[in-house]
């Protein structure tokens, strides 16, 4: 199965942005997705790329995906309190999504 | 939009006990559902994809016989763990497909996870 690497914990000031990180091993993920885990709950979809493109702009959320290097980055504009959780990329690999193990962002005032 | 509900929110059982967890698509119908496992501070880890009228497949080092699929309608789909031991506490989260909106994106919908405690 693919592999994908996350950053474990980022911590920011709220106002400032965030970027999370993440590597996968995967070249044939035809999607690569962004998820956000609040405590003792279930997974909320942020935003997803398609493999063939390079940026993707969603209000407050850009991702960034950088083929050649397997390298995908989630960037928050003008971080909030209300941001903080945990942030997992997956890739799509066929039927299966393929987890990071999540970065936690805590969101400092 | 599409909504997942799972159900019981969070659970604890003796151990040697069998336990039920429902997930059910409450406003599409999902061909195709998957249950994932989350340990504390980690990834999920896919268990099984359930298919509607078919036999679940699992993924490699999940016991099919300690944990049953079945996924009798397009809408419910019920994960038993059977014989519960304390190494089975975890949280459960199921996601379902909708061959309708998730589209070219393939989008999983999650449900809110269930909490499972073994004593």
């Amino acid at each position: 199965g693919e592999d994908v690497e996350q950053s474990l914990f980022l911590s920011v000031r709220e106002g400032d942005s965030s970027v999370i990180n993440c590597t996968y091993t995967d070249s044939s993920s035809t999607y690569l997705y962004w998820y956000k885990q609040e405590p003792g709950a279930g997974l909320q979809l942020l935003t997803y790329i398609f493999s063939n493109m390079d940026m993707k702009q969603d209000q407050r959320l850009t991702v960034l995906l950088n083929k050649k290097d397997k390298h995908l980055s989630l960037r928050i504009a003008d971080t909030q309190t209300g941001d903080s959780a945990i942030y997992f990329c997956a890739g799509l690999s066929g039927y299966a999504l393929n987890f990071g193990k999540g970065t936690s962002l805590l969101v400092t005032p | 939009g599409a909504v997942v509900s799972q159900h019981p929110s969070w659970v604890i059982c003796k151990s040697g006990t069998s336990v039920k967890i429902e997930c059910r698509s409450l406003d599409f119908q999902a061909t195709t559902m998957f249950w994932y496992r989350q340990f504390p501070k980690q990834s999920l880890m896919l268990m099984a994809t359930s298919n509607e009228g078919s036999k679940a497949t699992y993924e490699q080092g999940v016991e099919k016989d300690k944990f049953l699929i079945n996924h009798a309608s397009l809408t419910l789909s019920t994960l038993t763990v059977t014989s519960a031991h304390p190494e089975d506490s975890s949280f459960y989260i199921c996601s379902a497909r909708d061959l309708g909106t998730s589209g070219a994106r393939n989008e999983q919908f999650f449900g809110p996870g269930t909490r499972l405690t073994v004593l």
